[in-house]
């Protein structure tokens, strides 16, 4: 079974600094993709990165990187210069089959 | 936006009835899901179609059915409906099975 964990309590971010949202998982799949989705106060749920379990580099786009280290099963995001606009709840998700996500990490950033 | 597109937005029903979601999914994308969200039980994946097939079931209760169109659009049907289905629905959709799934802006049903 999957299972993906996110325990961090909720955030004050200062604006144009980097946070970053822990995320474990646990699975015996070899193959299996990693996910990290935002969720703001609007209620959508926004795909932000993605990391292979095969994938040699860690995944970057603009301002979201994925810290992949996978002998400790972890998928940390690092949001570098956050923005007022970050505000919002973060989910890991892991795709092994079907995709499974954790409860999520609320972020606020303050100016 | 994500090019997926739920409707409706928003809906208020009663205890017992029954209710139909709709979902269209982004312009070339073969497979759809569905999800509930709630404070409680989190974002729980409901049921999975591919062209037109059902793929995977998940945490979907027996009142709760769904079906994929030939036009590739989707609908999940609510029935019976109890206070603690209130939820916010998303419906997501991929190119391809196992491939990124982009969300919809979800529908929030409440069940008085």
């Amino acid at each position: 079974a999957q299972k993906i964990t996110q325990t961090q309590p909720g955030m004050f971010v200062q604006e144009k600094e980097a946070v970053t949202l822990d995320c474990t998982y646990d699975t015996s799949d070899p193959s299996y993709g990693l996910f990290w989705y935002k969720q703001p106060s609007s209620g959508e749920m926004i795909f932000l990165i993605y990391q292979g379990s095969y994938d040699q580099q860690n995944a970057t786009e603009g301002r979201y990187s994925l810290n992949f280290q996978k002998a400790r099963k972890s998928a940390n995001l690092v949001i570098s210069a956050s923005q007022l606009g970050d505000s919002a709840m973060y989910f890991c998700a892991m795709r092994a089959g079907r995709l499974a996500f954790g409860k999520g990490n609320q972020v606020v950033v303050i100016p | 936006d994500s090019g997926v597109t739920q409707t409706p937005k928003h809906l208020i029903t009663a205890t017992g009835q029954r209710v139909t979601l709709r979902c269209s999914p982004r312009s070339g994308d073969l497979s759809v899901y569905w999800y509930q969200q709630s404070l409680d039980q989190g974002l729980q994946f409901l049921i999975q179609y591919y062209n037109g097939e059902e793929r995977a079931k998940g945490n979907i209760l027996e009142r709760f059915s769904a079906q994929q169109f030939p036009d590739l659009h989707s609908e999940l049907n609510l029935s019976s409906l109890e206070l603690g289905d209130s939820a916010l629905y998303f419906c997501a959709s991929s190119e391809d099975l196992g491939e990124t799934q982009y969300f919809g802006p979800g529908t929030r049903l409440l069940v008085l």
